[in-house]
């Protein structure tokens, strides 16, 4: 298996509501990412994950969550999110990397969120 | 800080053609380059992988080049046809803060029949 999956692709929200994004990956890998993208902008990152620990939070406002409940599955809990949160959210794994280490990053899909 | 550039933003150009891109980036001290491909509200496909101490990486009819030094690789596709029409980014890796990637803008590449 070398794919990233993420749940669902697509996803509609009022900005009271709570929901949650997840994504799974069977490839090994020990660190695993969230990045948001704006339409015809690159991605930027959100959250790292480092052998299910948070490694780096990108000054992300609290109605996002990060949650790593084992080294296959990321969620994102969302609440209370606001219009101007609305892109592609993408997730992303690689082999664990550090000084000397050489890893690719694999992508997954995304999930399309609208919050009205 | 580092800054990753790609030139063009948009490339409009016949099938069968031969193109490159180009990516530029400020710091040397880098890990490796990644170069993805995104179609409109996909994820991102990894395509070619060069580590820092490589010169270049060739998959099918890609073939990516890195010049540290010089802080520059260029992405070229032989042939060029319709279905490789996407967004195409680059991606460092740079060596200080190496578990974030940091992405070019993006060339938009249109391929016409």
């Amino acid at each position: 298996d070398t794919e990233v999956t993420q749940t669902p692709k697509h996803l509609v929200m009022g900005m009271t509501n709570k929901k949650s994004l997840k994504c799974e990956q069977h490839m090994g890998h020990r660190a695993m990412y969230w990045y948001k993208q704006k339409a015809k902008k690159p991605p930027e990152l959100m959250f790292v994950y480092s052998y299910e620990k948070l490694s780096i939070n990108e000054s992300v406002p609290s109605r996002f969550s990060p949650e790593c409940p084992n080294s296959s599955l990321l969620n994102l809990h969302l609440h209370a999110l606001q219009p101007e949160d609305s892109a592609l959210y993408l997730c992303a794994s690689s082999p664990p990397g550090g000084p000397g280490s050489y890893n690719e990053q694999f992508f997954g899909p995304g999930t399309r969120l609208t919050v009205l | 800080k580092q800054e990753v550039t790609q030139i063009p933003a948009a490339l409009s150009v016949p099938e069968g053609e031969n193109l490159v891109l180009n990516c530029s980036f400020t710091d040397s001290a880098i890990y490796n380059l990644q170069w993805f491909r995104q179609d409109p509200g996909k994820g991102l496909t990894s395509l070619l992988l060069i580590q820092s101490s490589q010169r270049e990486q060739t998959s099918g009819r890609l073939n990516a080049s890195l010049d540290k030094s010089s802080g520059r690789s260029t992405l070229y596709i032989a042939a060029s046809q319709p279905g490789d029409s996407a967004t195409y980014l680059c991606a460092v890796r740079p060596i200080t803060g190496f578990q974030k990637l940091v992405f070019g803008t993006g060339t938009r590449l249109l391929v016409s029949p």
